[in-house]
Order: structure tokens, then C-alpha cells, then sequence
């Protein structure tokens, strides 16, 4: 069965711009949950949807904002890059969407700002 | 504030070392932690716990919670170089579909 899969591997961006990470769960997972990991802050909740429905939205600013689609496919955004956000963007998915499940991880999306 | 705290921060072992990492955690309603080995890539489940005293168990690897002290153990023996990885602890504050995350021990492994 395949995995969490994330799109694209590595990107890099200017500041200002915009980007849209891609992320498609394990077949069957209807929770999709986003963490941002960087060296020094670790990893750090983004936010979370079920059947579309952002659930859990985690201490980020506006410009990063995310979506889920009828399949369970999952988009993130972050408008107005700054050179911060450079990080590993990990895109986790869990079977039924309760509290407490076991999230498995994509490979993540590397972004850079320059 | 939701926190998890992991030690050591960093571990340098010889093959065949056992080793215990540890991982502290305070969170709201405390409802699941889950345990990840991370190499250079995605993190990868190990276990995941909600009970105490319950040994999870898998080959060299194996685990526990105590929910009165707050914290877990991730137990390696006989490591290998292939143990080399960031070890992540990650706690789920109930009514919530987040985890805390600590920052992890790096464990290498030496030949």
C-alpha cells in the first residue's frame, strides 16, 4: 500500500512569493495533518482536516493556510514568503480522523527562501 | 503551554550498547504519545502508547509509559550502526488532533 506522498520533494523560492505544497494520504486515511520542522523549533503543528473540515489550526500566522478535498487530499499555502520559512513541510495522515491516532509522515516537502 | 522534553539532546554509543532515551511530557488532558525514529527523511512510527505500565515491544526496540510521572522510555539493545537517527517523541493533548513534539535525541551508533 503506498505511503503519504508529498509534492514536489524540494522547491525554492524568492521572498514575496508564494508557494502550494501537495499532499495525498495513505488510500483509505481521511485525516490529513500538516508540521512545519525546522533545526531549531523542531516540529511544529500546522493544522489538521477531516472530510475538508479544518479541526486544529496550530500557532502560524495567516499566511499559511491549507485545504482538503472530497478525496482527502490535502493542499498547503504560504503567501508572502519570508526567509523563516525555510523548513521541512511534513504532511502525516491517520485512518479515521479520532483524537490520540497513530499519524504516519510523508517524505516532506523541502522549501527554501532566498 | 503544552510542552514535551526529551534527553539526552544527543548520545554517542558503541554496537551492541543499550540505551534508554527519555521523554517527558506535559500536556492538557493527556491522551496518546507516539514514538518516531527519524533519519534523513519522513519520520517513521515505532509505537504508540496510551497506557501505563504496558511494554510495547518490537525486535531490539521497546517502550513504556507512566502516566503518573509523565513520562516514557524508548529502550534500544544490542544497537547497530542502523539505530543512528533522531528519536522523536510526540505527545496528543485530548479534545485536540495535534501533537507536541519534542526535539528529539540524536543517537549514533558507532561501529
Amino acid at each position: 500500500k503506498a505511503g503519504v506522498t508529498q509534492t514536489p520533494r524540494y522547491l525554492i523560492k524568492t521572498r514575496g512569493q508564494q508557494v502550494t505544497l501537495s499532499c495525498s494520504p495513505i488510500s483509505g486515511h481521511r485525516s490529513v495533518s500538516w508540521y512545519q520542522q525546522t533545526p531549531g523549533q523542531g516540529l511544529q503543528f500546522l493544522f489538521e482536516y477531516f472530510s475538508e473540515t479544518q479541526r486544529n489550526k496550530g500557532n502560524f500566522p495567516g499566511r499559511f493556510s491549507g485545504r482538503q478535498f472530497s478525496n482527502s487530499r490535502s493542499e498547503m499555502n504560504v503567501s508572502t514568503l519570508e526567509l523563516g520559512d525555510s523548513a521541512l513541510y511534513l504532511c502525516a495522515s491517520s485512518l479515521a480522523g479520532d483524537i490520540g491516532n497513530t499519524i504516519y509522515f510523508g517524505e516532506g516537502s523541502w522549501l527554501t527562501v532566498v | 503551554e503544552d510542552k514535551v522534553v526529551q534527553s539526552p539532546l544527543s548520545l554517542v554509543v558503541h554496537e551492541g550498547d543499550t540505551v534508554t532515551l527519555n521523554c517527558s511530557y506535559e500536556v492538557t488532558n493527556f491522551r496518546s504519545l507516539l514514538w518516531y525514529k527519524q533519519e534523513k527523511k519522513a519520520p517513521t512510527f515505532l509505537f504508540m502508547l496510551t497506557s501505563s505500565g504496558i511494554e510495547k515491544k518490537s525486535g531490539r526496540l521497546s517502550s513504556i509509559l507512566d502516566k503518573k510521572e509523565l513520562f516514557s522510555i524508548l529502550n534500544i539493545t544490542a544497537t547497530q550502526t542502523g539505530d543512528s537517527a533522531v528519536y522523536l517523541c510526540a505527545a496528543n493533548p485530548s479534545g485536540t488532533y495535534k501533537y507536541i513534539f519534542g526535539t528529539g535525541t540524536r543517537l549514533k551508533v558507532l561501529a
